[in-house]
């Protein structure tokens, strides 16, 4: 049985680009959430979806978005990156109805803006 | 959501039990306590989570004090693997969606 899993592992950008980052959730879940986590920091909440649609957004700005799609895999988008997006970012799939606190992480994307 | 602290570090032999304390003094009486912990390089792992009753699973036990206001993750045989971050997340309703807010957990590090 598959986890979590995200890609790319690792990528560069520039200050201004666009990126996007992708998570296939566990098998038999429904939700995926993102964090971010900065170095020396706890994962910090971005959003969360759910039927394909944002259902709960932590303090970010507009330019993090989302998308689910109908197998339930999932995409972070950041535009007019800065340095300060320099972090990790995780997703986490978990089944809704069923403790969904109970969230299984996947290894996470490192990004680094330069 | 109520705030919770941890202290920043501890150590533990290995072999031995590693009490890990939590406070979560303004925790209300429908909210969860919930442990999480993050091995380096990786992402975090649910560990176990608990209302008042004291729990256990094949990974650790959560002990819940009577006011709830306080609890202690217990891995009973640290191993070298347990080495990790710990977080404590506390004050989450039954019909919170899922949204896990982290602070910034105890580190504990298991010594040979």
């Amino acid at each position: 049985d598959a986890g979590v899993t995200q890609s790319p592992t690792h990528l560069i950008k520039t200050r201004g680009q666009q990126v996007t980052l992708r998570c296939s959730p566990k098998s038999g879940h429904d939700t995926v959430s993102w964090y971010q986590q900065a170095l020396g920091q706890g994962p910090q909440f971005i959003f969360q979806y759910y039927e394909e649609e944002e259902r709960q957004r932590g303090n970010f700005p507009d330019r993090f978005s989302g998308h689910q799609f109908p197998n339930y895999s999932s995409e972070l988008n950041v535009n007019a990156l800065l340095l300060g997006d320099s972090a990790l970012y995780l997703c986490a799939s978990s089944l809704v109805g069923t403790a969904p606190y109970e969230q299984y992480f996947g290894p996470g994307t490192r990004l680094t803006v330069t | 959501d109520a705030k919770t602290t941890q202290p920043p570090s501890m150590d533990c032999a290995e072999g031995r039990a590693a009490n890990l304390p939590c406070n979560h003094s303004t925790i209300s009486g429908n909210e969860y306590v919930y442990w999480y912990r993050q091995i380096h390089s990786q992402g975090p792992q649910y560990i176990i989570h608990g209302l008042k009753n004291n729990e256990t699973n094949e990974m650790a036990s959560l002990i819940i004090t009577e006011d709830r206001k306080s609890s202690t993750l217990i891995l009973p045989h640290a191993t070298l693997r347990d080495t990790a971050v710990y977080y404590c997340i506390g004050g989450l309703p039954p019909s919170n969606t899922g949204k896990l807010i982290f602070g910034q957990g105890t580190t504990l590090q298991v010594k040979p």
